[in-house]
């Protein structure tokens, strides 16, 4: 069982340099979204989308781009990584609920990324 | 006042001791709420949902207190195992967003 997937585990950047975190989910879900988590401060949110073709902005967007082209699919571009950007990204993705009420999230195994 | 609140810990208790957590939150309109734990450099799984008015699995409870919105988890008889971060996950109502606690960690000693 695949669940979400996330490529790369680990990566390094040099400051200014771009890069894409991938991620697929072989589950079906509308949901899908990704995370940061630095010590101390817990999962903050980045991006998410309701659907193929949706997305919007969570807490942390800037420096971050997405796209939803398919439901399987949700990369995250870094446009120019800067070393505030180090950190460990989480990748998940669930069915959509309701706008109150939620379902499982599953999350990919984690990106851990280093700016220098 | 943060969204989602939870005290980061550490709590160190024995082997076999009962622990509680709580969480608070501050969107009324909430109607779920969840437990995650999340071992060290490892993804958040789920432990509990909570629906109602709490969840029961084992030697795990999750009770939900709509008036003075929080949630708390219960671990009765702690393993070695149990040594993780939880954390509490609440979707803010009218948004399609999870928002996250920081975790709170437990740490159970031998």
């Amino acid at each position: 069982n695949a669940g979400v997937t996330q490529t790369p585990k680990f990566q390094v950047l040099k400051t200014g340099q771009s890069m894409t975190l991938q991620c697929a989910q072989d589950m079906n879900h509308e949901y899908m979204s990704w995370y940061r988590q630095d010590p101390g401060m817990g999962l903050r949110l980045i991006h998410y989308s309701v659907g193929a073709g949706i997305t919007d902005q969570g807490e942390v967007p800037n420096g971050y781009n997405v796209s939803r082209s398919t439901t399987e699919d949700f990369p995250l571009r870094l446009l120019s990584a800067a070393p505030s950007q180090t950190s460990v990204y989480f990748c998940a993705s669930s069915y959509l609920g309701t706008a109150s009420s939620g379902n499982t999230i599953y999350f990919g195994e984690g990106s851990w990324l280093t700016v220098v | 006042r943060k969204e989602v609140e939870q005290d980061p810990g550490p709590f160190n208790v024995p082997e076999g001791a009962t622990v509680a957590f709580n969480c608070t939150y501050s969107n009324s309109a909430s109607q779920s709420f969840f437990w995650y734990r999340q071992d060290c450099r490892k993804e958040p799984k789920l432990l509990m949902s909570v629906y109602s008015s709490g969840n029961e699995d084992g030697r795990f409870t999750a009770q939900l207190n709509r008036a003075s919105q929080y949630i708390s988890l219960l671990i009765r008889d702690s393993k070695l195992s149990d040594s993780a971060t939880y954390l509490c996950v609440v979707p803010s109502a009218g948004t399609y967003k999870y928002i996250f606690g920081t975790g709170t960690r437990l740490k159970v000693l031998a």
